[in-house]
């Protein structure tokens, strides 16, 4: 079965910009979205069809894909935005996959 | 406002059967799919199936296949998750959310806490 792997843990400064990735096989034929999970909080979407941000989700989320990885990227991260980022991606063969999840410490 | 509300928390003994649901309101429910995320203590998103209930095709994903079944009732704008015997191992909260075509979940419920022990 396809797999979508994240790293468990990254850490970033207060207005610097974090990037956490999501590696699978030709994961840049699939389409990739992103979701953020606060503690004790249902996910929300924050990028879809790899770069596009849903209404209400600030400019400095974006991402990217291509070829076997897919990247979120937040930039002048700030306090709020520390918690797990999921990526998942989606194609007609792979139906729909997780990855593991990714912790954002803003320290 | 697209919203899904989904049922209260469950406490069951290992062996029972179980039926959470997820209503929408505030969108065409036909013309999306309903997917169903289970998420363990302290642990990560795992997608276990969908469906369309325009037409109910259902999907699962390889691991929950056959664990449980997914459901839809257009009339109430309704999906449903539902065991036949719960495990222990089926300790978890479980989220409905909405599919789009190009395969993002653009809006989640608050998620239905399910506890299995004896």
């Amino acid at each position: 079965s396809y797999e979508l792997t994240q790293p468990p843990s990254v850490s970033v400064s207060p207005g610097q910009t974090a990037n956490i990735t999501c590696s699978g096989d030709k994961l840049g034929d699939k389409y990739a979205s992103w979701y953020q999970q606060k503690s004790g909080q249902s996910p929300v979407l924050v990028i879809y069809q790899d770069s596009k941000r849903p209404s209400g989700i600030p400019e400095r989320f974006s991402g990217s894909n291509s070829g076997n990885t897919a990247t979120l990227t937040i930039s002048g991260t700030q306090a709020m935005d520390e918690a797990d980022y999921y990526c998942q991606a989606w194609d007609s063969s792979t139906s729909w996959v997780f990855g593991g999840g990714t912790k954002l410490t803003v320290l | 406002e697209v919203q899904l509300v989904q049922s209260g928390a469950e406490v069951k003994k290992p062996g029972e059967s179980l039926k959470i649901s997820c209503k929408d309101s505030g969108y065409s429910f036909t013309s999306y799919w309903i997917g169903w995320v289970r998420q363990m203590p302290g642990k990560g998103l795992e997608w276990m199936g969908i469906i369309y209930p325009g037409d109910s095709d259902t999907r699962y994903s390889p691991s929950f296949q056959g664990q449980v079944t997914i459901s839809a009732d257009k009339s109430i704008s309704t999906a449903y998750l539902q065991w036949s015997s719960l495990k222990a191992s089926d300790t978890a909260i479980y989220y409905c959310a909405r599919g789009k075509t190009s395969g993002e979940f653009d809006y989640w419920g608050q998620g239905t806490l399910v506890t299995v022990s004896s």
